[in-house]
């Protein structure tokens, strides 16, 4: 199956700055790139939808100003949490799909602002 | 949206048991995904349904695409300390954004030795 690479794995910031979350497909272009937020012991929640040469695509309730995404090349997807506070502490993923068959997923970041 | 309803929430079990778990919908889903997420990690597939019907397995695990497009089951059996983890079914809808994923809220498994 295709290679999904996140980066870092874990992260631990303070309260007011940014963070960067990189998300390489290895194995192949990946036009769309998908970011997921998930808290403890729940399932995963669609936060974006990384679309290559435009602007993201928010789901509802998904500050867009908050969890800045850029996806400068066909392999590589940024998520970046600004301002980031305590609230904003989760694990965050990110997936790709060649098509509507599969979908593979990164390490995840466990994010945590103190 | 649309919504996966997966049981059970989660099981305890002893090494050796099978176990099964199943994944319904109000709606037909074109793709029926199985995954397994351990602590700190991301989501690992571990088998992909694409016709009504259909029965796959893979090694322990058998999963099942229901006739209607409408529910999946997968079953483990014999299983080992190392199946511990959280499985989520996931679905790409038939008929919605081709590409993403709905997901069920997941089964969390415990293998007791």
């Amino acid at each position: 199956g295709a290679v999904v690479s996140q980066h870092p794995s874990r992260v631990i910031c303070k309260s007011g700055t940014s963070v960067k979350i990189e998300c390489r497909s290895l194995d192949f272009q990946a036009t769309t790139m998908f970011w997921y937020r998930q808290f403890p012991k729940q399932s995963l929640m669609l936060m974006a939808t990384s679309n290559e040469g435009s602007k993201a695509t928010y789901e509802q309730g998904v500050e867009k100003d908050k969890f800045l995404i850029n996806h400068a090349s066909l392999t590589l997807s940024t998520l970046t949490v600004t301002s980031a506070h305590p609230e904003d502490s989760s694990f965050y993923i990110c997936s790709t799909t060649q098509s509507a068959t599969e979908a593979f997923f990164g390490q995840g970041t466990r994010l945590t602002v103190v | 949206g649309q919504q996966l309803n997966q049981s059970p929430q989660s099981m305890f079990i002893q090494e050796g048991e099978d176990v099964s778990m199943n994944c319904t919908s109000s709606s037909i889903f074109n793709t029926w995904l199985w995954y397994k997420q351990e602590p700190g990690e991301g989501p690992v597939l571990l088998i992909a349904l694409y016709k009504a019907g259909e029965l796959t397995s893979n090694g322990r695990l058998t999963a099942q695409f229901g006739i209607t497009r409408k529910d999946s089951f997968l079953n483990i059996s014999a299983s080992i300390p190392s199946d511990v983890g959280i499985y989520f079914c996931a679905g790409f809808h038939s008929g919605g954004s081709n590409y993403k994923l709905t997901f069920g809220k997941g089964t969390l498994l415990t293998v007791n030795p």
